[in-house]
């Protein structure tokens, strides 16, 4: 177990809803990052959160947004859901800004558009 | 874009047996990582490469960080049913923020 816990862990939205996805970080781990993971493939970066700042970002739409909390937790917010949203979205935590790609994931949170 | 062409796709092998999975790449990258995700889980870290030909060894897992930089595989050695699951590769270039991940192996193993 990794110490990242996500909620929820399945969600069913329709098309046009909104969703916020969250996620607690590693204990000492400052850095979030979410991931989309749709079926059958492997994770897709979204975004990432260093210091309550977005620190680089994938190719995802604006609708797509984050926070990070001074206790390093984070938001993953999606607006205007579309049905190609379904997927598993990742959170993983690191420490630090730089790139060592020693990502701790957690669960994960199961979303359906329908 | 960058792109990680993982092979085989899925694995159907005998308990014991030796597996061999491999991932490739036109770009080239400073990290080289594994990863298994089960069932319901999020992926978990197997090995991190951070040299090119580094050769790095888990338990039964052994990973090596190709000399061109742009490949690596993941040998496992004496199956076992608990090494059932997806193994990812995924790469890293300095300076940047994300992971690019392979497509996935999907290995099952007949006891």
């Amino acid at each position: 177990e990794t110490g990242v816990t996500q909620s929820p862990t399945h969600l069913i939205k329709t098309r046009g809803q909104q969703v916020t996805l969250r996620c607690s970080s590693q204990s000492g781990h400052n850095t979030v990052s979410w991931y989309q993971q749709a079926l059958g493939q492997g994770p897709q970066f979204i975004f990432q959160y260093y210091r309550e700042e977005e620190n680089g970002r994938g190719n995802f739409p604006p609708r797509f947004s984050g926070l990070q909390f001074p206790n390093y937790s984070s938001e993953l917010n999606v607006n205007a859901l579309e049905l190609d949203d379904s997927a598993l979205y990742l959170c993983a935590s690191s420490f630090g800004q730089g790139p060592t790609g020693e990502l701790f994931f957690g669960e994960g949170s199961r979303l359906t558009v329908l | 874009g960058q792109q990680l062409n993982q092979s085989p796709q899925s694995m159907f092998i005998q308990e014991g047996e030796d597996v061999s999975m491999n991932c490739t790449s036109s770009s080239i990258f400073n990290t080289w990582l594994w990863y298994k995700q089960d069932p319901g889980e999020g992926p978990v870290l197997l090995i991190a490469l951070y040299k090119a030909g580094e050769l790095t060894s888990n338990g039964r897992l052994t990973a090596q960080f190709g000399i061109t930089r742009k490949d690596s595989f993941l040998n496992i050695s004496a199956s076992i049913p608990s090494d059932v699951g997806i193994y990812f590769c995924a790469a890293t270039i300095q300076g940047a923020q994300k992971l690019v991940f392979g497509q996935g192996t999907r290995l099952t193993i007949n006891p």
